[in-house]
């Protein structure tokens, strides 16, 4: 099966300024969670949807970050203005919702720095 | 809250020789899974191995196996025969809630040939 895909995979971009990021679950996967990466740590949950409602969203920085997911597949996190704090990788992965078989596969997430 | 604890910033073995990273953790869940994943330059976290926490048997998966004593609150990883390609960070977690994980500060596991 396909795995979980993601874009852009690095990006740079200046303080203020506002970026975006993709993610395509796999198929039929109604869990899906944007991570941030920020170097030399491990990944920190930002938001969790199932299908395309908010589960989690308890660590989004809101004034600046915001996710959406349309439809319950594609989902999108942008961040608006950016910050020098923000420069890290940030990873989608999804889950089927049955816990027993929830493994929670992972993309190769976009790396941002922000100068 | 749900922490996790990898005290080993960095380890290295010879290739073909076995290696332990350790972890601990704490949670107020009383069903929840154990996770360690690798991940390489690629980025993309990789699932290795999981423990479902009401189970007694370690988990093991070929060369990757856990030690997991719950009431200690620890969960190892022994990598035997490891391998080139086993250079990697390597992540415990667990998961709480919605399935969310919670992650350790990572390991980065060198492998010398």
């Amino acid at each position: 099966e396909a795995g979980v895909a993601q874009s852009p995979r690095y990006k740079i971009i200046e303080k203020r300024q506002s970026v975006a990021f993709w993610c395509n679950p796999i198929s039929g996967h109604a869990t899906l969670y944007w991570y941030q990466q920020i170097l030399g740590q491990g990944p920190k949950l930002l938001i969790q949807f199932q299908n395309n409602g908010v589960v989690d969203d308890s660590q989004l920085p809101k004034d600046r970050f915001s996710a959406e997911r349309l439809k319950g597949v594609d989902s999108t996190l942008k961040i608006q203005p950016a910050k020098l704090e923000d420069s890290a990788v940030y990873l989608c992965a999804s889950s089927a919702p049955d816990r027993a078989l929830n493994m929670a596969t992972f993309g190769s997430g976009t790396r941002l720095t922000v100068v | 809250a749900q922490t996790v604890t990898q005290s080993q910033p960095e380890m290295s073995v010879q290739e073909a020789e076995t290696v332990t990273l350790s972890c601990t953790y704490d949670t107020s869940e009383s069903d929840y899974y154990l996770f360690w994943y690798k991940q390489p330059p690629s980025r993309q976290m990789i699932l290795v191995i999981r423990q479902e926490a009401y189970k007694q048997q370690n988990a093991t998966e070929n060369r990757f196996s856990v030690n997991f004593q719950k009431a200690a609150k620890s969960f190892s990883l022994k990598i035997s025969d490891s391998q080139l390609g086993d250079a990697a960070m390597y992540f415990c977690a667990t998961d709480w809630g919605a399935q969310k994980l919670v992650f350790g500060q990572g390991t980065r596991l060198t492998i010398n040939p």
